[in-house]
């Protein structure tokens, strides 16, 4: 049973470029979170979303970043135009059902570097 | 107030130490609390819940002191493998207790 796929592990892009990043959750899991991690940072919340629905999205910025959970397909978490600041470890979390335990669990992270 | 706040360390301790991590949080009506842990440019991983009543797995204590908004987490004997950086984490509370608070976390490093 694999766990939570995250892709691209690294992605580097350039200042104005756009960013695209993939979470496909643990099997029988329909719920996913996004959390970023800023260099010498603790995780952030950013987004949670269920198939085709999101549920809070209080954590992301309010400009350039949007994410999507479609009914195929994995969740991806897209960043445009980035910029330096945007340079973090992005972490995909799924769930079965509403986190409210320690029934989540956290992909490997796709570092994103922005130059 | 930080939502959760960490001893900053980082703690340098020889193999067979005890060592403690000291955590406040601000949102007194969270409902759920864990320690994670995680290793250098990896993704955190669970390593205990903790109650009020207390839990130990191992060589690990957890403790939750809900008046004083407090957590502690008590590593005895240390190894090697316990190097990593340790993370308070907080749910939130009501219908938001989907989301976790973590702290900035508190680097252990163990030594031979």
């Amino acid at each position: 049973n694999a766990g939570v796929m995250q892709n691209p592990r690294h992605l580097v892009r350039r200042r104005g470029q756009e960013a695209r990043l993939r979470c496909s959750p643990m099997k029988g899991h329909s719920h996913v979170y996004w959390y970023r991690q800023l260099p010498e940072e603790g995780l952030k919340f950013m987004v949670y979303l269920q198939k085709e629905n999101i549920i809070d999205e209080s954590g992301m910025p309010k400009e350039r970043f949007s994410a999507e959970f479609p009914k195929e397909g994995p969740s991806i978490l897209r960043i445009q135009q980035v910029v330096r600041g945007d340079s973090a470890a992005y972490f995909c979390a799924s769930s079965p059902n509403q986190f409210s335990g320690n029934t989540i669990y956290f992909g490997e992270g796709s570092w994103l570097t922005v130059v | 107030r930080k939502e959760v706040e960490q001893d900053p360390g980082p703690f340098n301790v020889p193999e067979g130490a005890t060592v403690a991590f000291n955590c406040t949080y601000s949102n007194s009506a969270s409902q759920s609390f864990f320690w994670y842990r995680q290793d250098c440019r990896k993704e955190p991983k669970l390593l205990m819940s903790v109650y009020s009543s207390g839990n130990e797995d191992g060589r690990f204590t957890a403790q939750l002191n809900r008046a004083s908004q407090y957590i502690s987490l008590l590593i005895r004997d240390s190894k090697l493998s316990d190097s990593a950086t340790y993370l308070c984490v907080v749910t939130g509370s009501g219908g938001s207790n989907y989301k976790l608070t973590f702290g900035k976390g508190t680097l252990l490093t163990v030594n031979p």
